[in-house]
């Protein structure tokens, strides 16, 4: 059973410094999706990351996969309050095309002055 | 832009009652989601549905069902609502191919009492 770890849960940041959030993953998989979540809202779409070593951009946000080391991480740079939000990884499961994800639990994000 | 509608955003019912949750895409998407979003497990993987009349089970089936009769609708069914289905849910739907991010919804968040 494919399991998929945040860390941390929750994540208390200053304004202007940086962090990162981890996803590890315990199978194989090459497909990583990062959604945001603002409070009582529906999951937006960040990144899609589809081969070892692939790296996206946003903004402030940058998001790479290792498929050896089954990891992924989430890089904010110089953290603004907008950036508050929860933030899951999801991992696909299946070799085919159907996108059945496994989220994991989310890293709750508050940014303060 | 991809819409995903869900009928109600909070709904309130007594345990035993048969409730139906719709959801609607208007982007031709092949494939559609239903999960549950609980603090502190991510989201679950309900039932999916990868084309008109198909359906799989996710990862909790038990006390749910589905319905899709049509390619843009996809309606979750609880057959006899308990305490222990209060819940916020969420849709998806993407398009099939292995990099398509799913679309979510804004949730229906259901109470049962």
């Amino acid at each position: 059973e494919l399991k998929v770890e945040q860390n941390p849960l929750f994540l208390s940041m200053q304004e202007g410094k940086n962090y990162t959030i981890y996803c590890n993953y315990s199978t194989t998989s090459d497909r990583l999706y990062w959604y945001r979540q603002d409070p009582g809202k529906s999951l937006e779409s960040l990144f899609v990351l589809l081969s070892n070593g692939a790296v996206k951009q946003e903004g402030r946000l940058m998001a790479s996969l290792d498929t050896k080391a089954r990891l992924s991480t989430l890089h904010i740079t110089a953290a603004v309050h907008d950036l508050s939000a929860t933030y899951f990884c999801a991992v696909d499961r299946t070799t085919d095309s159907w996108g059945k994800l496994q989220f994991g639990a989310g890293t709750q994000v508050v940014v303060t002055p | 832009d991809v819409k995903v509608t869900q009928s109600s955003r909070y709904l309130v019912k007594r345990t035993g009652e048969k409730v139906f949750l719709e959801c609607v895409q208007d982007m031709d998407h092949e494939n559609m989601f239903w999960y549950r979003q609980d603090p502190g497990l991510g989201l679950r993987l309900i039932y999916f549905s990868y084309d008109v009349k198909m359906k799989e089970k996710g990862d909790i089936p038990e006390g749910y069902s589905v319905s899709r009769e049509k390619k843009e609708r996809f309606s979750l069914i609880l057959e006899s609502a308990s305490t222990n289905q209060t819940s916020m849910y969420l849709c998806a739907s993407n398009l099939e191919g292995p990099n398509q991010p799913q679309h979510f919804g804004d949730g229906t968040r259901l109470s049962i009492l």
